[in-house]
């Protein structure tokens, strides 16, 4: 069974800072990977989509990369904005168009 | 001015009534999908639909149940065998063009 994990729970840094959030997957059989954001009580945003045959995926401030061998995302966001203080949650889309969740990591970005 | 839109956003229930929450999409998607959401952790799913009258269970799907009747909406009936239902459920959709999954608002579920 697919588990996906993201360490830290939680982090806070100083604005202009570069955020990096992880996230690992234990089955390397993905069709994709999805990061999302998430602001308190609201609905989920796509941030970025990476295929399993991609590497990376860049949009703005972020770039997300993706080594499906080792199970392995990361989620960067350069030069942190306070705006930029949410949830952030991986998900990786298994067999049936069904999509596996990590537990999220909330980030605080301090101006 | 499409979307997905969940009504209502806050749900009050007794415990033992059934309740259902609604779910509405006007981006002509095809697939469609419930999760539940407890406070600090993911996302798991309940169910979900890849066409009209045709769904499958997800991972947490006894206490629920479902319907696809019309392509744009996907009902969740939270049922009085849940044994935990208070919780943030959240509804999405997708193309089967695409991969993205696209998400509504939400509805805070709280029964006491």
């Amino acid at each position: 069974k697919q588990e996906v994990t993201q360490i830290p729970a939680a982090l806070s840094v100083p604005e202009g800072e570069n955020l990096v959030l992880n996230c690992s997957f234990t089955d390397s059989a993905i069709y994709n990977l999805q990061w999302f954001r998430q602001d308190p009580g609201k609905g989920l945003t796509s941030l970025l989509l990476i295929q399993s045959s991609q590497r990376e995926q860049t949009s703005g401030r972020l770039n997300a990369s993706l080594d499906k061998s080792s199970g392995r995302s990361t989620l960067y966001i350069a030069a942190s904005q306070p705006g930029d203080s949410a949830t952030y949650l991986c998900a990786v889309e298994v067999a049936g168009n069904k999509l596996t969740f990590g537990g999220g990591t909330r980030v605080l970005v301090k101006p | 001015d499409g979307g997905i839109t969940q009504s209502p956003k806050y749900l009050f229930r007794k415990e033992g009534q059934n309740v259902t929450l609604s779910c509405e999409q006007n981006l002509n998607h095809d697939a469609m999908y419930w999760y539940r959401q407890d406070p600090g952790q993911g996302l798991r799913l309940i169910y979900y639909s890849q066409i009209v009258n045709d769904f499958q269970k997800g991972d947490i799907a006894e206490g629920y149940s479902v319907s696809r009747e019309k392509k744009e909406s996907f009902p969740l009936t939270v049922t009085s065998a849940q044994k935990n239902p208070t919780a943030f459920y959240l509804c999405a959709s997708r193309s089967a063009a695409a991969y993205e999954q696209y998400f509504g608002p939400g509805t805070r579920l709280t029964v006491t």
